[in-house]
């Protein structure tokens, strides 16, 4: 059935370094993707918009320079946290239609 | 743009009893209202959603009502269980994208809690 992989579930990094994390829909195409960012007991914030073959649509307050967002293709969206600081780690987590991906847990040293 | 608000922040309940989570929106034009749970660390599960032409939903010991007169949404879990314990977010959209997904703004959150 549908389904959305999100890769990786958690990954630490070393502050000013980049991180790429990848969100593909499974048995399905996904035109639009979202990306949210979510802290410890709290809501799930969007992020941005990602379109397939355009630019994403990135929320107030979302540096666009610092999240880039890519969907290539019909299946693959990628959010790279660059230059990463420790105040960018969080639980970030993709969706397609009504489905989530697992998220990714980044902690910044 | 949309704004939701979601209500108790923490509900605790006795195994069996009844549990009701209460959102209201803003935007007059959503037309979607996903309910979502999420246990700690993972996914947020999508587990019912009602569509703004319906005025209730019922799956299993779930439903959801809906009265877009006065914009507000509701929750409710009957004989409720254990496994329920989590925390459950509502969320509403003003238009649902084919193809793609819908562009959610979620509610802050409720912690249920059910005791033995």
């Amino acid at each position: 059935g549908a389904v959305v992989s999100q890769h990786p579930s958690w990954v630490i990094c070393k502050s000013g370094t980049s991180v790429k994390i990848e969100c593909r829909s499974l048995d399905f195409q996904a035109t639009t993707m979202f990306w949210y960012r979510q802290f410890p007991k709290q809501s799930l914030m969007l992020m941005a918009t990602s379109n397939e073959g355009s630019k994403a649509t990135y929320e107030q307050g979302v540096e666009k320079d610092k999240f880039l967002i890519n969907h290539a293709s019909l299946t693959l969206s990628t959010l790279t946290v660059t230059s990463a600081h420790p105040e960018d780690s969080s639980f970030y987590i993709c969706s397609a239609r009504e489905l989530f991906g697992s998220g990714t847990r980044l902690t910044v040293v | 743009g949309e704004n939701v608000e979601q209500h108790p922040s923490t509900l605790s309940v006795q195994e069996g009893d009844s549990a009701v989570i209460k959102c209201t929106y803003s935007d007059s034009a959503s037309n979607y209202f996903p309910w979502y749970k999420q246990e700690l660390g993972k996914r947020p599960q999508l587990i019912i959603d009602i569509r703004s032409n319906v005025g209730e939903k019922k799956d299993q010991r779930i439903a959801v009502t809906l009265n877009k007169t006065a914009k507000h949404f509701s929750l409710h879990i009957t004989e409720t269980q254990p496994e329920d314990s989590a925390v459950y977010f509502c969320a509403a959209t003003p238009y649902i994208l084919t193809g793609g997904g819908n562009k959610l703004t979620f509610g802050t959150g409720t912690q249920l809690k059910v005791e033995l």
